[in-house]
């Protein structure tokens, strides 16, 4: 089935400074792919998905690219904020698994002052 | 704004015991699903359910049944917990089997002593 690799583990930042969190897939599909945003003591919900038509996707600040060649979806934002600290997975639904979506590993991204 | 509900939050139990979770969404979506969240923050899909029809089932013990009464319900029992199954289950809803934007409840934390 598809699958989808992500930074592992904590990445930690000083406020202010740009984010990156990698997201690679496999598929033998074009997949949709997508990022959800965990808080401490919350639900997941979505941050941002990718389209049909390639437009990129932005939402808090917040961007991601679906690049096809290189099968990645990196999150990406120019200025860490206290607040961006959260578990964010990226995830990816293909018909290979019947659209449900299947996530990846998360990255615990912690932001200090 | 909470659209998916699920019952109980926390619960504690023996290993040996059956368990059941509850799980309605408001959003008059035609597919919810499953998730178990791990002890390592792991989100893997267990079930998923269109319009009360099973379309997705995991390599998951034969211990967990998911039940679902009609499209806005979704319960999932586990006969005889093991230790393992300390988690979160994390239920969810999508507007269709398409897979796309995942709605989530707050979850159900499991203990398994």
């Amino acid at each position: 089935g598809d699958s989808v690799t992500q930074t592992e583990g904590l990445v930690t930042l000083t406020e202010g400074l740009p984010v990156m969190l990698n997201c690679t897939y496999q598929s033998t599909y074009s997949p949709f792919l997508f990022w959800y945003v965990q808080h401490l003591n919350e639900a997941p919900k979505l941050l941002l998905k990718s389209f049909t038509d390639n437009k990129r996707p932005e939402h808090q600040g917040f961007h991601a690219t679906l690049h096809k060649s290189s099968s990645s979806f990196h999150l990406q934002k120019s200025s860490a904020q206290l607040s961006d600290s959260a578990l964010y997975y990226c995830a990816l639904r293909s018909p290979n698994n019947n659209n449900a979506p299947r996530f990846g590993a998360g990255t615990k991204l912690s932001v200090k002052p | 704004e909470t659209a998916v509900f699920q019952t109980p939050n926390y619960h504690v139990t023996q290993v040996g015991n059956e368990v059941s979770f509850n799980c309605k969404q408001t959003l008059g979506h035609d597919t919810m699903y499953w998730y178990k969240q791990d002890s390592k923050k792991l989100l893997k899909i267990m079930f998923s359910y269109n319009n009360k029809q099973l379309i997705v089932n995991e390599t998951v013990p034969r211990r967990f049944s998911p039940q679902s009464s009609d499209k806005a319900h979704l319960n999932l029992r586990i006969k005889s917990v093991e230790p393992e199954d300390s988690a979160v289950y994390l239920c969810a809803s999508s507007q269709d089997s398409s897979g796309n934007t995942l709605y989530f409840g707050e979850g159900s934390r499991l203990i398994v002593v």
